[in-house]
């Protein structure tokens, strides 16, 4: 099976500006998480969605917001970017977590720079 | 919420050597623990996991212990390998809260030669 992917590997933008970025899941896995990873503050959860519905939500901004879609692709969009958001952003399947935690895959990443 | 402390940042170890990593969590309803492995530019990648269930679970050189009581569970790397250099993070998890994981600030493991 392909594992998960992420779109675009590494994006540069600038303060202000907004941003999505895409994963696709492990076939057949419904739920997708999404994770910040900074050299500060490590790997902090962002949003969890299962079934086109957000499941979970960190505590980030409302800046942060994401969506899935039919076929369990995700997106997740940043808008008015701030320089703490340089970040690598991933993206995370797994099967289901209805009847406890799923083993979650995580893609490559994002590699976000806003200048 | 969770709280995931994880010791020490860094490790530098001996070829051939046993490195061990250590991870406390607070919230005792935490009841899955994975450790993931990253190495520079990559995601994470999932070397082992352990469930509350289980205090102990081995695969191969690697082996993750679990003291559900002092809510800590650790990762045991044995006959260390150059190629097991990378930065190894702890999580931790529990049912109903579907599938967030709680990060430690990860380990930087160095094998010399």
């Amino acid at each position: 099976k392909a594992g998960v992917t992420q779109t675009p590997r590494y994006l540069i933008k600038t303060r202000g500006q907004q941003v999505t970025l895409s994963c696709s899941p492990i076939s057949g896995h419904r739920s997708v998480s999404w994770y910040q990873q900074t050299p500060g503050q490590g790997l902090q959860f962002l949003f969890e969605y299962f079934s086109e519905t957000q499941r979970n939500k960190g505590n980030f901004p409302g800046r942060f917001s994401g969506r899935q879609f039919s076929n369990s692709r995700s997106e997740m969009n940043v808008s008015t970017l701030e320089l703490g958001d340089s970040a690598l952003y991933l993206c995370a399947s797994s099967l289901e977590g209805l009847a406890g935690v799923d083993t979650q895959y995580f893609g490559p990443g994002t590699r976000l720079t806003v200048l | 919420g969770e709280n995931v402390e994880q010791h020490p940042s860094t490790l530098s170890v001996q070829e051939g050597d046993s490195a061990v990593i250590k991870c406390t969590y607070s919230d005792s309803a935490s009841n899955y623990f994975p450790w993931y492995k990253q190495e520079l530019g990559k995601g994470p990648q999932l070397i082992i996991d352990i469930r509350s269930n289980v205090g102990e679970k081995k695969d191969q050189r690697i082996a993750v212990t679990l003291n559900k009581t002092a809510k800590h569970f650790s990762l045991h790397i044995t006959e260390t390998q150059p190629e097991d250099s990378a930065v190894y993070l702890c999580a931790a998890s529990k049912t109903g809260g579907g599938n967030k994981l709680t990060f430690g600030t990860g380990t930087q493991l160095k094998v010399e030669l």
